[in-house]
């Protein structure tokens, strides 16, 4: 079965500084989707960014990018410019468009940026 | 983009007594569903797929009998949480996937409190 792995149950960062979120996986997959997934007070779900694993190109998405690498199975998340909206709980997540498509989610980093 | 109604946003219940969450896609059909229990600072748990027309798929450990999952039309998903216990409390979200680019939108969860 596929697992997600976030090592690091908090995390804090001081406000305009860079931070690196980590995430690794496990699956026997070639093609499938990687996510990180903000959770604000709100607990609303909110897409941060989006990988798909045939693409060797990091994505990127304004302040937010990951580092892909498929071999060693790591995800990480780094946050540039870090703003105090930015403080959350981080969910990285993995997708395979084989089967019923569901979603395994990571056990989450809060965020805490320091002003 | 897609939208997911989620409602009760939140809901109080006597123990023994049953309570039904409905996911909602608003603006295009869903042949699947997901349904998601969070506890208290942790991470999103998959507890079932609700199929259109068919029995859900149920993860392991998840009690069928006591969570009722009925999706009778192609927009609409419910929850029901029959015979509430304390232990059931928790906040409960859905997930559709989306259409076009593979990726899932989530209802705004629905906290569940068992007294």
């Amino acid at each position: 079965a596929q697992t997600v792995t976030q090592s690091q149950p908090e995390m804090s960062v001081q406000e305009a500084e860079t931070v690196t979120l980590s995430c690794t996986y496990d699956t026997s997959e070639s093609d499938y989707y990687l996510f990180w997934y903000k959770q604000p007070p709100s607990r609303q779900m909110i897409l941060v960014i989006r990988q798909e694993a045939y693409k060797q190109q990091n994505a990127t998405e304004n302040r937010f990018s990951v580092n892909f690498q498929k071999a060693a199975k790591s995800f990480s998340l780094k946050i540039s410019d870090s703003q105090l909206g930015d403080a959350a709980m981080y969910f990285c997540a993995y997708s395979t468009e084989r089967g019923a498509q569901k979603l395994v989610f990571g056990q989450g980093t809060r965020l805490t940026i320091n002003p | 983009g897609a939208v997911v109604s989620q409602h009760p946003s939140w809901v109080i219940c006597k123990s023994g007594t049953s309570v039904k969450i409905e996911c909602r896609s608003l603006d295009f059909q869903a042949t699947t569903m997901f349904w998601y229990r969070q506890f208290p600072k942790q991470s999103l748990m998959l507890m079932a797929t609700s199929n259109e027309g068919s029995k859900a798929t149920y993860e392991q450990g998840v009690e069928k009998d006591k969570f009722l999952i009925n999706h009778a039309s192609l927009t609409l998903s419910t929850l029901t949480v029959t015979s509430a216990h304390p232990e059931d409390s928790s906040f409960y979200i859905c997930s559709v996937p989306q259409r076009g680019v593979y990726g899932y939108t989530f209802g705004s969860g629905t906290r569940l409190t068992v007294v």
